[in-house]
């Protein structure tokens, strides 16, 4: 069935470093992809997305790029602030019909004073 | 945050036990969808709605049954809890204004079946 990897699952770096985090996809008809980042406690929230017509999408310090014929897309986060630190998701959809969304299983990152 | 509720936020309840979860919109959203989250699952789709009395099944719908009867409420009903069922729910929504793809989430349910 459809399905999503998310990798690493736990990830650790300095105030200031950089964060890589990495999805791959398997359904090839998936058009539409957000990440969603959650702190401890508290709901989900759409970050950035990016839709399957675009390579990369910019917002601030954080970029989505997406690779299509590899079936993967990845989340950068740049100068990491403490308030960064939290539990980000990945997910996949179709951009028609039901716009189901299949999840990643969740990156911690923890980003260290 | 989108104008979505969930009730209850909490709630302890023994096995066997029939227990409905509501989640509330207040923005005329078409899509609504319940989600139950875990430790190293992420998060897993019970249910859905397209519409008033349109529903299907997510991934992992055994032992869920939903209903959705007018447009801003969405009730999700665990028949006879299991404990199995312990998890945090979440409620989301999407497509006010013609944007389907955002989705856009509730505070979530903490639900401890003992």
């Amino acid at each position: 069935g459809e399905n999503v990897e998310q990798h690493p699952s736990t990830l650790s770096v300095q105030e200031g470093d950089s964060a890589v985090i990495k999805c791959t996809y398997s359904d090839s008809a998936s058009n539409y992809f957000p990440w969603y980042k959650q702190e401890l406690g508290k709901r989900p929230q759409l970050i950035i997305d990016i839709r399957s017509n675009v390579g990369e999408k910019k917002d601030q310090r954080i970029a989505v790029t997406l690779n299509k014929t590899a079936k993967h897309f990845s989340l950068h986060i740049t100068e990491t602030q403490p308030e960064d630190s939290a539990v980000y998701f990945c997910a996949a959809s179709k951009a028609t019909g039901t716009y189901k969304y299949i999840f990643g299983t969740g990156t911690r990152l923890k980003v260290l004073a | 945050d989108a104008g979505i509720t969930q009730s209850p936020r909490h709630k302890v309840t023994e096995t066997g036990t029939p227990v409905t979860l509501r989640c509330h919109q207040t923005e005329n959203h078409r899509y609504m969808y319940w989600y139950r989250q875990d430790p190293g699952h992420g998060l897993r789709l019970i249910h859905y709605s397209y519409g008033v009395k349109d529903t299907d099944k997510g991934e992992v719908s055994d032992g869920y049954s939903v209903s959705r009867s007018k447009t801003e409420d969405f009730l999700l009903t665990l028949e006879s809890a299991t404990s199995s069922q312990t998890s945090v729910y979440f409620c989301a929504i999407s497509g006010a204004q013609g944007v389907y793809n955002e989705q856009f989430f509730g505070p979530g349910t903490r639900l401890t079946v003992l």
